[in-house]
């Protein structure tokens, strides 16, 4: 069954890093791009970047340049998004989501999200 | 402030029929494929339109996606209380270059 298993809720204090995972399963990362999304609680969905399936390049939201970094294990299957620099309005659950669709890029839907993480930033 | 507008909110009986629509420009919708999710609370997204019109398999063909130019629309017909969700549309915009979303529409089912 495909499905993406994203690391556990994390609490971090203002200025601190976290890195998100993202394990693939019933199919490999190099098919297919993937994208990451965060949800503020009570607001929108808001798209944070995608890593290419080949050569793992990358391309990320212009508000979060310099702060965000995504990279891959191909040996586990496994993707990684880490944001730096933390403050409160990065407070949000954080997806993991497989492109799928009509576009080579893998800039068409989503269709296999993983369960979501939360990450809460309070001092 | 979203790239896509959306509705903040729509509404009808059930049984009815819904459109909500999700207008761009033509760096966005205007030129690449649009998606639509749908999302309960407390809930991951779920993919119902890929491709401006296309249903993933299992989506049931009350959901119709459609495009004209720079705008997007998602039909629901034959109404039920367990369609009343957010729904939000998203695509890519190729002078950002960058994924972009519209701000959700909460669908209510009177």
């Amino acid at each position: 069954q495909v499905q993406l298993v994203q690391s556990g809720a994390e609490v971090k204090e203002p200025g601190a890093s976290v890195t998100v995972s993202c394990k693939a399963f019933g199919y490999t990362l190099t098919t297919h791009y993937m994208h990451w999304v965060r949800q503020a609680p009570g607001q929108g969905l808001e798209w944070m970047g995608i890593i290419s399936p080949g050569a793992g390049s990358t391309n990320t939201a212009r508000k979060l340049q310099g702060r965000v970094s995504l990279t891959r294990d191909t040996s586990t299957n496994t993707v990684y998004m880490q944001l730096s620099s933390l403050r409160s309005e990065d407070t949000a659950t954080y997806y993991c989501a497989r492109a799928f669709g009509s576009d080579i890029h893998g800039r068409d839907g989503s269709d296999i999200w993983g369960q979501g993480t939360m990450v809460a930033v309070s001092s | 402030q979203s790239v896509l507008t959306q509705p903040p909110s729509v509404s009808a009986a059930p049984g009815q029929k819904v459109t909500i629509s999700c207008s761009g420009s033509s760096s966005n919708i205007g030129s690449s494929f649009v998606s639509w999710y749908q999302q309960f609370p407390g809930t991951v997204p779920k993919l119902l339109i890929y491709g401006n019109d296309k249903r993933p398999s299992g989506i049931p063909d009350r959901f119709s996606g459609s495009k004209s130019d720079t705008a997007a629309t998602l039909g629901i017909t034959g109404l039920q209380p367990g369609d009343e969700a957010d729904y939000y549309c998203g695509t890519w915009d190729n002078s950002l270059s960058a994924g972009v979303f519209g701000g959700g529409t909460k669908l209510t089912v009177l």
